[in-house]
């Protein structure tokens, strides 16, 4: 399998529940990222790892945890959830390109389509 | 810092018309540029990226877009438009931190009418 996979593609659940979104990617870039993408707003940009370590957290909820245990895998767990958190989640993969403002760019996973009720 | 601005957030073209999406972008380097395309309930897909090669950048199902310095601009552009066109797009420029995060435009969402 290549590319950037996430699981599950759809998911239900209660405010009180805990669950967890997976990412996995099979091209290996050293960066991956969480955004969350809500109806009718911009793209929000929620974690950045490099390397398996957090370089930002863009003043994200604490009930939004996110695990990196390595460079192929990222996690976000997620617990007692508000309604107004349900959107499409995307994760993201690159390699950090050795010039600074050089990019070659994001590969996407396909998303988790969350809805909190 | 950098940023982009995509100057309309819907156009509406007809099939088998050109199309014309607009970006405006600022940085204060030399940056890289992107053209991504996501259709509904998908993830986002890359059409095109600038990387300071040629200035105009050919990419996937016939879109193209040309890197203007001096305007400061990156438009996408299609000679015919087709119904599977249909989606929106992003403009995306790249930063110069450890990660070269990169920075999306708000989106402008196509329409092609039959």
């Amino acid at each position: 399998e290549t590319g950037v996979t996430q699981t599950p593609r759809h998911l239900v659940m209660g405010m009180t529940n805990k669950k967890s979104l997976k990412c996995e990617q099979h091209l290996g870039h050293n960066a991956m990222y969480w955004y969350k993408q809500s109806a009718k707003k911009p793209l929000e940009l929620m974690f950045v790892y490099n390397f398996k370590e957090q370089t930002e957290n863009n003043s994200v909820p604490s009930r939004f945890s996110p695990e990196c245990p390595n460079s192929s895998h990222l996690f976000l767990h997620l617990h007692t959830l508000q309604p107004e958190d349900s959107a499409l989640y995307l994760c993201a993969s690159s390699q950090t390109a050795p010039i600074p403002g050089l990019s070659y760019g994001y590969t996407f996973g396909s998303g988790t389509r969350l809805t909190v009720v | 810092a950098q940023s982009v601005t995509q100057l309309d957030s819907h156009v509406s073209v007809s099939e088998g018309t050109p199309v014309l999406l607009r970006c405006n972008y600022s940085s204060s380097y030399s940056p890289s540029l992107f053209w991504y395309v996501q259709h509904p309930n998908k993830g986002l897909q890359l059409l095109l990226k600038y990387t300071s090669a040629a200035t105009l950048v050919k990419g996937i199902n016939g879109f193209e877009a040309e890197f203007k310095k001096s305007e400061t601009s990156f438009h996408l552009t299609k000679p015919s438009a087709h119904m599977s066109d249909a989606a929106e797009y992003f403009c995306v420029v790249s930063g110069s931190g450890s990660a070269r995060q990169l920075t999306f435009g708000s989106g402008t969402q196509l329409t092609v009418l039959p």
